[in-house]
């Protein structure tokens, strides 16, 4: 499966202020997944980002707050934009293999916003 | 929409004991279920995958079913060891569209 390198891996951040997360991963994928976990929650899906084109974003999340680029097929990076503390959580990047669509998972990042 | 609950939501054994965690989902219409394991403050990791065609999958001590048409899977384990302690989640799949249940907090006491 593939192997996903996920940064940074937490941050601490002032309200007001964007951070960008950035999804390496070591084999060409066609889709990559952005997650949020907020604290004591599940996951819940935020885009899916195609290369070529621009992320499918679902609902409750918008481009201008959540921003994705998807230069090439092995790399994809989330900007969370006006951070408030509402958005401290984990997000987490992950990638479907193909045929058997297996979801494998970055390490996550760890965001706080004070 | 896909809804996903996990019964129970936690849980906590002495060492050797063997476990069932619940999923249950409300679409049918699934290629595939998915079993994550996650540490705390740590990403996910993938412990087994169920193609919708199938009706279990072993990996070691674990053991996860698929009852498609009724809406659940069971992930048992057996001879439980503290290393078990994590959440664990259940993801069913439409296509490339995965929905995360809630998870199921395992504490595994020695």
């Amino acid at each position: 499966s593939a192997v996903i390198s996920q940064k940074p891996s937490r941050d601490i951040c002032q309200r007001g202020t964007s951070l960008t997360i950035q999804c390496q991963v070591d084999s060409q994928v066609t889709m990559m997944f952005w997650y949020r976990q907020q604290p004591g929650q599940s996951l819940t899906l935020i885009a899916t980002a195609n290369q070529g084109s621009e992320a499918t974003y679902e609902s409750g999340f918008v481009i201008d707050k959540f921003p994705i680029s998807r230069p090439n097929l092995t790399f994809s990076t989330l900007t969370v934009s006006n951070m408030s503390p509402e958005d401290s959580s984990i997000y987490l990047c992950s990638v479907a293999s193909s045929g058997a669509n297996v979801l494998t998972f970055g390490a996550g990042s760890r965001l706080t916003v004070l | 929409k896909q809804e996903v609950t996990q019964i129970p939501a936690a849980l906590s054994v002495p060492e050797g004991e063997n476990l069932v965690l619940n999923c249950s989902f409300t679409d049918s219409a699934i290629y595939n279920l998915q079993w994550f394991r996650q540490d705390p403050g740590k990403g996910l990791t993938s412990l087994l995958l169920i193609q919708s065609s199938q009706r279990e999958q072993t990996s070691g001590r674990l053991n996860a079913s698929l009852d498609k048409s009724s809406g659940r899977s069971t992930l048992y384990i057996a001879a439980s060891q503290p290393g078990d302690s994590a959440t664990y989640l259940c993801a069913p799949g439409g296509g490339q569209n995965f929905v995360f249940g809630p998870g199921t907090r395992l504490s595994v006491l020695p």
